[in-house]
């Protein structure tokens, strides 16, 4: 079956430029994760769903970055006024339901690339 | 401050040998440890669990080991193949849904 798809899978942006990156996760999915992933670091947690519902946005860095989930299936991670900094992975992350959140599964990612 | 580290960038493994990848971790409130692996140009996926009520995950030739006392996790593949060669991450979780990962540690498994 089709797993979490992230488009596009390279964005490159220039610096002060919005950019708007989109995940489709499993169908019938119900939490739905961001990460950002620097060169040689692990994900970092950016924000969590559970349906349309975003309960946790501790780990945005900053308030340029916006994720929504209207209908709870796709997501857009958008990033207002783009910096070099913010050039990383995006890994999108989903998983069944609440319960059995522990167990995600990966997108392929959209790596950012501000210039 | 990281609250999970892997300590080791990289390992080599000869094929048909154990490979152990460790990782440490900060805070003893994590109630759930994961190992995921990555490819190249693709996303984690994720391979084995332990919750903190165990000791000892085995699923085939992984086996996941949580040493609760020294805040320390890891991963045993025996025997090793090429095709295991990839970046491992830990990762620990809370029933608050936020994790967290470590840097990775490559293992190539040589033939």
């Amino acid at each position: 079956g089709a797993g979490v798809s992230q488009s596009p899978r390279y964005k490159v942006a220039k610096r002060g430029q919005d950019v708007a990156l989109r995940c489709d996760p499993i169908s019938g999915h119900v939490s739905l994760f961001w990460y950002q992933q620097a060169l040689g670091q692990g994900p970092e947690f950016l924000t969590y769903f559970q349906n349309e519902a975003q309960l946790d946005k501790s780990g945005l860095p900053s308030d340029r970055f916006f994720a929504e989930r209207p209908e709870g299936s796709v997501s857009t991670l958008k990033i207002q006024r783009t910096q070099q900094e913010d050039s990383a992975v995006y890994l999108c992350a989903s998983s069944p339901d609440a319960a059995s959140s522990y167990e995600q599964y990966f997108g392929p990612g959209t790596r950012l690339t501000v210039t | 401050d990281q609250q999970v580290k892997q300590n080791s960038p990289s390992l080599s493994v000869q094929e048909g040998r154990i490979s152990i990848l460790n990782c440490d971790y900060t805070n003893s409130m994590f109630d759930y440890f994961l190992w995921y692996k990555k490819y190249p140009a693709e996303g984690p996926t994720f391979l084995i669990s332990i919750s903190s009520i165990k000791d000892k995950n085995e699923d085939g030739r992984f086996t996941v080991f949580l040493n609760k006392s020294a805040k320390h996790l890891s991963l045993h593949i025996v025997p090793s193949q090429p095709g295991d060669s990839a970046v491992y991450f830990c990762a620990t979780a809370n029933t608050g849904n936020q994790f967290y990962f470590g840097t990775g540690t490559s293992l190539t498994v040589i033939p």
